[in-house]
């Protein structure tokens, strides 16, 4: 059990364009769920929390109008890279916590944008 | 401040060898302990936890950590390596209070790269 999706998988995209990576609780519903870059060789970058119908809380130095978020329903987030830029070019996992203490990870989604 | 260390960078092991990947933390109360493996390209699968009880404690595919109050240490352990086990490995520690959204967060490690050598 605590299966996570996330798609799509990787995405090239040109500059300025926006680009959508949903993950998806598949067998639990996710009362929080938490997105995360991660550079090449590093470790992960903690963005934003966001729990089901509420705004996302953002971590310091992260800018909320660039990564918008939306957490509609307890299985499904939404992470949204608007106007994307080359140095937006990254590895996104999301996980979901279902109420305890373990958060459980999707397999992450890569995106160039060239 | 919270914080986890993992002071290796990379740590090659023989396969069949009994392998250790080190971490120590620092944190108020009580400490939430995680261990996670990434393979490329993937994302984070759990191994295993310490919230209380024995300071020995199980996880998957033969993994298993020690939680050491005195040394402030969780090092994940398992007494013989599989070439199957080389991945990247991150130690994580739950922060202690809520966000102000009601959750927790992780402090992660900066990661261990295991190598095990056929």
């Amino acid at each position: 059990g605590a299966v996570v999706s996330q798609h799509p998988s990787w995405v090239i995209c040109k500059s300025g364009t926006s680009v959508k990576i949903e993950c998806r609780s598949l067998d639990f519903q996710a009362t929080t769920m938490f997105w995360y870059r991660q550079f090449p060789k590093q470790s992960l970058m903690l963005m934003a929390t966001s729990n089901e119908g509420s705004k996302a809380t953002y971590e310091q130095g992260v800018e909320k109008d660039k990564f918008l978020i939306n957490h509609a329903s307890l299985t499904l987030s939404t992470l949204t890279v608007t106007s994307a830029h080359p140095e937006d070019s990254s590895f996104y996992i999301c996980s979901g916590n279902r109420g305890e203490e373990t958060q459980y990870f999707g397999p992450g989604t890569r995106l160039l944008v060239l | 401040a919270q914080s986890v260390a993992q002071p290796e960078d990379q740590v090659n092991v023989a396969e069949g060898n009994p392998l250790t990947v080190k971490c120590t933390y620092s944190v108020s109360g009580n400490p939430y302990l995680f261990w996670y493996v990434q393979y490329p390209n993937r994302g984070l699968q759990f191994l295993l936890k310490y919230i209380t009880g024995d300071n020995l404690v199980k996880g998957s595919y033969g993994f298993e950590a020690e939680f050491n109050k005195s040394q402030t240490s969780f090092h994940l352990k398992k007494p013989s390596a599989l070439v199957s086990d080389s991945a990247l490995y991150f130690c994580a520690v739950r922060e202690p209070g809520r966000t102000t959204s009601g959750t927790y967060k992780y402090i992660f490690g900066t990661g261990t790269r295991l190598k095990v050598l056929a």
